[in-house]
């Protein structure tokens, strides 16, 4: 069936250290992705998406990296702040017409002071 | 910055009961999603709504389900006879009007506990 799937369910870093959250996917048809940040009692914020027919994507302190060869995305974020603690989600959408996303498991990121 | 709103925050209800969870989707989105969250557990999707009907719907989204846009600014999740599984947190999401991939923008949701 299709699922998107964390390989950590938790990362701890440094306040200052760049961070790196990966995330596999299983539906090699899937052609568009999306990086969310859930903050406690708050709904899933939109950080960054790639198209399958990128590999990378650049935002403000994000990195997006997309390979589609062994259906792996990661989250780069440089620089990590307290404000970065939060459960990061990756997101698939399947091919449709819907637009339907499909969810990870999430990983927690703590920051350290 | 244009946001999805949810209400309310908080729904308690016996079980059996009929719940309605409202959502004002951004203004000038036409793609209306509904997702829930069970504790401590990743998003599912359960239905996308598009031009005043369901485009897709997950195996979550019985016939004790139902979504409705009564005008133009609300979006409403049916709960028609709650049970216990359902307590969750419920996300209305939406996206632009230039098509499916776009990012969709969510709510901070409605907690729903079935009592």
């Amino acid at each position: 069936g299709e699922s998107v799937g964390l390989h950590l369910p938790t990362l701890s870093v440094q306040e200052g250290d760049n961070s790196i959250i990966n995330c596999a996917y299983s539906n090699s048809a899937s052609d568009y992705f999306i990086w969310y940040k859930q903050e406690s009692g708050k709904g899933p914020q939109f950080i960054i998406d790639i198209r399958s027919n990128m590999d990378k994507r650049q935002g403000q302190r994000v990195t997006v990296l997309l390979n589609k060869t062994v259906k792996h995305l990661s989250l780069q974020i440089a620089a990590t702040q307290p404000g970065d603690s939060a459960v990061y989600f990756c997101a698939e959408t399947p091919p449709s017409n819907t637009g339907k996303l499909i969810f990870g498991q999430g990983t927690t990121l703590q920051v350290k002071p | 910055e244009p946001e999805v709103t949810q209400t309310p925050s908080h729904q308690v209800t016996q079980m059996g009961q009929e719940v309605i969870l409202r959502c004002v989707p951004i203004s000038n989105h036409l793609y209306f999603y509904w997702y829930r969250q069970i504790l401590g557990q990743k998003v599912e999707f359960l239905v996308s709504f598009y031009n005043n009907e369901i485009s897709e719907k997950s195996e979550i989204f019985d016939d004790q389900f139902s979504v409705e846009r009564p005008d133009g600014s609300n979006f409403t999740l049916k709960i028609r006879s709650t049970k216990l599984e359902d307590s969750a947190m419920y996300f209305c999401a939406s996206s632009s009007q230039k098509g499916r991939n776009q990012p969709q923008h969510f709510g901070d949701g409605t907690r729903l506990s079935i009592l």
